[in-house]
Formats: structure tokens, sequence, C-alpha cells
């Protein structure tokens, strides 16, 4: 059974610092999505990562993938109070995503 | 840009009561999935639907859920007779080609089980 593994499950951070949150999953894969959840939303999608190496950047995230350690990391810089919302990572089982459980950040002021 | 809609975006039913949820994927898209978030938790998958048929469920899927593509551009969930339990945000989406990109979804339909 696949098993993904978020950490931390809740964050809070001031705006201005760097963190990185921890995708670790259980099975070999060779897709990871990342998605942001806000509150009462849906899914949005922001990065896919297709194979091992993969570096993908957009604004203050940076997302990577290792799939020799089945590890994945989203690396927030420089944070700001918009970035504030629940991260998922997923990764593929079959035809379907297992989501991990999620992120919760929270950046203050 | 295409999007994937949901009707209802909230249901309230009364438990034993059939519901019936409709998504219309992107025009373009060949695969079709249902997922759904118990509020506070993680997203579940449930089925996905490529070629008029199930490809993979999930043990969540049980013999109480059905889907069908009636039409050609809608997607439906069908929860014959509702639980408590049901009561969660349910997430269709799609993708053109699971393979190499992304999956795509819509706003959530949220059910209420009384």
């Amino acid at each position: 059974e696949l098993k993904v593994e978020q950490n931390p499950l809740f964050l809070s951070m001031q705006e201005g610092k760097n963190y990185t949150i921890y995708c670790n999953y259980s099975t070999t894969s060779d897709r990871l999505y990342w998605y942001r959840q806000d509150p009462g939303k849906s899914l949005e999608s922001l990065f896919v990562l297709l194979s091992n190496g993969a570096v993908k950047q957009e604004g203050r995230l940076m997302a990577s993938l290792d799939t020799k350690a089945r590890l994945s990391t989203l690396h927030i810089t420089a944070a700001v109070h918009d970035l504030s919302a629940t991260y998922f990572c997923a990764v593929v089982r079959a035809d379907g995503l297992t989501f991990g459980k999620g992120t919760h950040l929270i950046i203050q002021p | 840009e295409p999007e994937v809609t949901q009707t209802p975006s909230h249901q309230v039913t009364q438990m034993g009561q059939e519901v019936i949820l409709r998504c219309v994927p992107i025009s373009n898209h060949l695969y079709f999935y249902w997922y759904r978030q118990i509020l506070g938790q993680k997203v579940e998958f449930l089925v996905s639907f490529y070629n008029n048929e199930i490809s993979e469920k999930s043990e969540i899927f049980d013999d109480q859920f059905s889907v069908e593509r009636p039409d050609g551009s809608n997607f439906t969930l069908k929860i014959r007779s509702t639980k408590l339990e049901d009561s969660a945000m349910y997430f269709c989406a799609s993708s053109f080609r699971p393979q190499s990109g992304e999956l795509f979804f819509g706003e959530g339909s949220r059910l209420t089980v009384l």
C-alpha cells in the first residue's frame, strides 16, 4: 500500500523566512504533484514533477524530486502572507493519486 | 481558460437518500476522477474512469457508489443510499494524459448528510 507522509503537518512562520516542507512516499513512483488548497476551496496545481532530479520554481516556491530517496521537497523562500494555505503532495498510484495529509502553513507578518 | 465545473456546489440530503453529483470535465480530456475530502482531512481517491469504464477504484468506492458518463460531456457520481459518513467535499478531476501532465480539479461539491 502506498503511503505518503508530509511533514510538518502544521507550520507557523514569519514573513521573510525560508522553510521546507517534506514529502516522503513508500513505493516507487516517478510522478509527484504539489497542490495548494485555500480554506473551503479546490486544489490548485503548483508543480508536476516527472523525473528524478526534477526541480521546478514558481515565484517563492521551489519543488524538487528525488525518486531514489522517495522524497520531494517544497521550499519557500522569503515567505509572504499570501502563501498561507494548506499544501498537499500527491503521488501517482496506478491511475489515481494518493495524497499526503497536507501541511497547514500560516505566515504571520 | 478551460476548467472543470461541478454542480451542485452544496447539497444537503437526508440519510438514505440518493445523491447525484455532476461534473463537466475539460473538453479534450480523456481521464476522469472523483476524489473526496472529509472536512479537515486529506484528499482521498475514489475512482478513475477512462474509455467509458472504471479503470481503478479505491476501497472507499463500494457498491453504494457508481459513476457514469451519460452524454459525452457530463461525468456523474451517484451515491445510492447516503450515510452520515458520506458527508464530505467531493472533487472531480480530469486529465488529458496523466502520465505526463496535470490533473485539473473542479471547485468541489459539498455534500452534507443529515
